[in-house]
């Protein structure tokens, strides 16, 4: 079936670090692919999605590229701020009932 | 918009008590999903509804039963609350490109 692997966390960065968190998919089909972030205390909350291949999905200064040949998208961001401190979920959607399938999270926290 | 709104956000029930957890979404969205989130398991599939009068079981569904009232509201009831189910619920409703948006969550209790 399909399944998201996300690295493991926390991961620790100080203010104005480039962040990257590696995801990695299989699925059987063609996904949509998203990230999703959860501040503490909150839901989960969409912040960026890319449906086809060599897509670029981006938001409030994180990419991520839609990389078909090594089935992966992974998060970036250029200059993290401590307000970027919070769970990031990477998740895929085949369309056949509108699942998504979620990694496992991955806890950043960011030290000014 | 309020996007998708649950009730209540707080509960805490004791053991054989039941309970319905409400939400409904004010995006037109045919599609809506209840989640679960407990620490180190990420989020598991509860039950969802593709659409208006459908219902269909997830990944965990035992111990639950679910309603798709009309298209805006979906309930999440628990008939006889096990301290297992303590756990953070979330409810989702889909959009166009399968992207899910999200309820700010119900923290259930169970004693």
């Amino acid at each position: 079936g399909d399944s998201v692997t996300q690295m493991e966390g926390p991961v620790t960065l100080s203010e104005e670090a480039f962040l990257t968190i590696n995801c990695t998919y299989t699925a059987t089909g063609y996904p949509s692919l998203f990230w999703y972030v959860q501040y503490p205390g909150e839901g989960l909350q969409l912040l960026l999605k890319a449906t086809k291949a060599d897509d670029k999905g981006s938001n409030k200064g994180f990419e991520a590229t839609y990389r078909k040949e090594t089935t992966s998208f992974h998060l970036e961001k250029g200059s993290v701020q401590v307000s970027d401190s919070a769970v990031y979920f990477c998740a895929l959607s085949e369309g056949y009932g509108n699942k998504l399938v979620f990694g496992a999270g991955t806890i950043l926290r960011v030290k000014s | 918009n309020a996007g998708v709104t649950q009730t209540p956000k707080f509960q805490v029930l004791k053991t054989g008590q039941s309970m319905t957890l409400q939400c409904a979404q004010d995006m037109n969205h045919n599609s809506m999903y209840w989640y679960r989130q407990d620490p180190g398991m990420g989020l598991r599939l509860i039950y969802y509804s593709a659409s208006e009068g459908t219902t269909d079981k997830g990944e965990v569904p035992n111990g639950y039963n679910v309603s798709r009232l009309n298209k805006r509201e979906f309930s999440l009831r628990l008939e006889s609350a096990a301290p297992s189910q303590t756990s953070v619920y979330f409810c989702a409703s889909v959009g166009q490109n399968y992207e899910q948006y999200f309820g700010p969550g119900t923290r259930l209790t169970v004693t």
